[in-house]
């Protein structure tokens, strides 16, 4: 069975830096793209940052570009977002995807139950 | 940027009755869209891909068409358990977007 587990969300101050992370489980992590879509409160769903098998590929969201980093650790099985420079809009729940196929399809088939960051004074 | 408009924001239903939902992108997609159901204080869930293949798992009463620039989520006899948010995605150009969601509610 197909698990992933975020954590590192949390209360951050305007300006502040967090790191989130992916643990991932039930498949072979090394051979799919990942992403990070985030759902503000009450909001809607926004994709965030795409990271592919190797880290060969990377895109961002405007919204985030310059400001967050995607990386992958697949000797760790693991995903991460650093967060940088963080504004009251980035205040969400942070979710990792997997991709759903092993030639990224850009679909996210199994999800993570989310990790909330809060950026407030 | 591609912009995928959901309508109705919302829909008022009972168990039982036919649910359409559309989504409608800025600029063809192709086929390249998707729909997942989430349902509050959970993950989103993959329930269509390539705008007409059912997910893994997912029951037959959800069906998906369309093509370019229209597209269409039924379900084809509410069960209690499909009362929820549904969103539309498409991957055909970089940024993925979603669209705003629509929210199936009981009547």
């Amino acid at each position: 069975e197909v698990q992933l587990v975020e954590s590192g969300g949390g209360l951050v101050q305007p300006g502040g830096s967090l790191r989130l992370s992916c643990a991932a489980s039930g498949f072979t992590f090394s051979s799919y793209s990942m992403n990070w879509v985030r759902q503000a409160p009450g909001k809607g769903l926004e994709w965030v940052s795409y990271i592919s098998s190797s880290s060969s590929t990377i895109y961002y969201a405007d919204s985030v570009k310059g400001r967050f980093t995607i990386s992958r650790d697949n000797a760790k099985n693991s995903l991460y977002l650093q967060m940088n420079s963080l504004r009251d809009e980035d205040t969400a729940v942070y979710y990792c995807s997997k991709d759903a196929g092993s030639s990224s399809s850009g679909w996210h088939d199994s999800w993570g139950q989310g990790s909330l960051v809060t950026v407030s004074s | 940027e591609i912009v995928l408009t959901q309508s109705p924001v919302t829909l008022s239903l009972s168990p039982g009755q036919r649910a359409t939902l559309s989504c409608r992108a800025s600029q063809s997609v192709s086929s390249y869209l998707a729909w997942y159901q989430q349902k509050p204080g959970q993950a989103p869930r993959l329930l269509i891909y390539d705008a007409s293949n059912r997910a893994t798992g997912i029951p037959a009463r959800f069906s998906g068409s369309g093509s370019g620039t229209d597209f269409t989520l039924t379900i084809s006899s509410l069960e209690p358990e499909d009362f929820a948010v549904y969103y539309c995605q498409q991957r055909s150009n970089w940024p993925l977007t979603f669209g705003g969601g629509t929210k199936v509610e009981i009547k």
